[in-house]
Order: structure tokens, then C-alpha cells, then sequence
């Protein structure tokens, strides 16, 4: 049982290429999200899925894309990456009968 | 006005003290609350849920006010491996059907030997 897992773990980008960022969950888990962590700004929503098929917009959507094709997985992509996305990107996923989120061991992300 | 604010430290205590970490939220219609633990470089993991009742687990406990939409964390007896981000948290239900969670910047902890 891995939980929830990300790949990859650390990718150099330069400006205006584009990637995907796969998360990956084996706990039958509804729900999952996409977060991005800065310094000084705490972990912020990007997008959310509450099921196969279905995306929904966080707090800072701008620039990123999502796909919920499997229950288990869900993509992130970046189109056209620009410097503003160098971060630390974070997948979660949680039940429906519990409000914990588990998170996974997150994405270093550097655009340069 | 943010949405959950914390002291952002860091505190630096040295091991045996006893600690507290302070955090408001600004929206009323939260109805659940927590504190989760990032370890330096790690991602974050649910260090234990928060009830109006206060609750306790070993070394920490963690009350809920309503009333002036504050949540504590106290921290007895600290251990060098209480070190870390933690982080206060707060859900609500989001127009999409999902809980959301709303987290604070964190409160930086350093137990010094």
C-alpha cells in the first residue's frame, strides 16, 4: 500500500516548456487535489477532482491544467511553464468519510 | 484579512518546555479543524483533529473556540523530534461538492538540546 505517490520528484524546466505531473493514489480515495507550496505562502489550492472524470478550480488555477481520466490518478500540466511556477507542488487525496487529507511526497518544480 | 493566520516563529525552545502555537480563521462556516506536522523538505501529515471539547493525545493537546474562531496547540515536555512546521487548518464545504481545506503559513518549531 504506497499511499499516495508523485512522479517525478524534481524537474528542471526552462521557460515556456511544458510538462505533466502525474499523482497517483491506492486508496480508493474520491477525492484528490493539487496544491503548490511557496515560502511565505503556505500550501495554496491549484485545482481539485471530487471524482473520476471531474475538475474543479482552486484558489490559483492560472496557468495549470488537470485530468481525472482513472479514480486513481490525476495529472497536472503546465502548458507553457514560466518562472512565477517554480515551487513545490503537492498531490492529496481524501475519502468520503474522512476529512484527512494524504499527502504526497511532493514535486520541486524549478523554471528557469 | 487572511483566511487562517498563525504565528509564523520560528520558536526556539529548549527540550521539557512546554509550548503553544496560536491560530484565528477568518470563516465562520469552518466546521472542521486540525493541525498537521511538516517535517523540513516533507509533505505534510495530519498531526491529530481539533473538537470544541478539547482533545488530547499524549504530549499535545488542541482546543477549538468558536465563538472567537481560535484554535490552540500545546506542546508539553518538547522533544528534539517535535521539531517542525506545523501547520493549522481549517475545512468548509466548497460549491463542487468537496470538502476543502484551507491552510495557515505554519508556526516553524526548533527544540534545542
Amino acid at each position: 500500500n504506497a499511499g499516495v505517490t508523485q512522479t517525478p520528484k524534481f524537474r528542471v524546466l526552462k521557460t515556456g516548456q511544458s510538462m505533466t505531473l502525474l499523482c497517483a493514489q491506492d486508496m480508493n480515495h474520491e477525492y484528490m487535489y493539487w496544491y503548490r507550496q511557496d515560502p511565505g505562502m503556505g500550501l495554496r489550492l491549484i485545482h481539485y477532482s471530487v471524482g473520476e472524470g471531474t475538475t474543479a478550480k482552486g484558489e490559483v488555477p492560472d496557468g495549470y491544467n488537470v485530468s481525472r481520466l482513472k479514480k486513481q490518478n490525476f495529472l497536472l500540466g503546465l502548458e507553457s511553464a514560466a518562472p512565477s511556477q517554480t515551487s513545490v507542488y503537492f498531490c492529496a487525496s481524501t475519502g468520503t468519510n474522512t476529512y484527512e487529507q494524504y499527502f504526497g511526497p511532493g514535486t520541486r518544480l524549478t523554471v528557469t | 484579512r487572511k483566511e487562517v493566520e498563525q504565528d509564523p516563529g520560528p520558536f526556539n525552545v529548549p527540550e521539557g518546555a512546554t509550548v503553544a502555537f496560536n491560530c484565528t480563521y477568518s470563516n465562520s462556516a469552518s466546521q472542521s479543524f486540525f493541525w498537521y506536522r511538516q517535517d523540513c523538505r516533507k509533505e505534510p501529515k495530519l498531526l491529530m483533529s481539533v473538537y470544541s471539547s478539547g482533545n488530547e493525545d499524549g504530549r499535545f493537546t488542541a482546543q477549538l473556540n468558536r465563538a472567537s474562531q481560535y484554535i490552540s496547540l500545546l506542546i508539553r515536555d518538547s522533544k528534539l523530534s517535535d521539531s517542525a512546521t506545523y501547520l493549522c487548518v481549517v475545512s468548509g464545504f466548497s460549491g463542487a461538492g468537496s470538502y476543502q481545506l484551507t491552510f495557515g503559513k505554519g508556526t516553524k518549531l526548533s527544540v534545542i538540546p
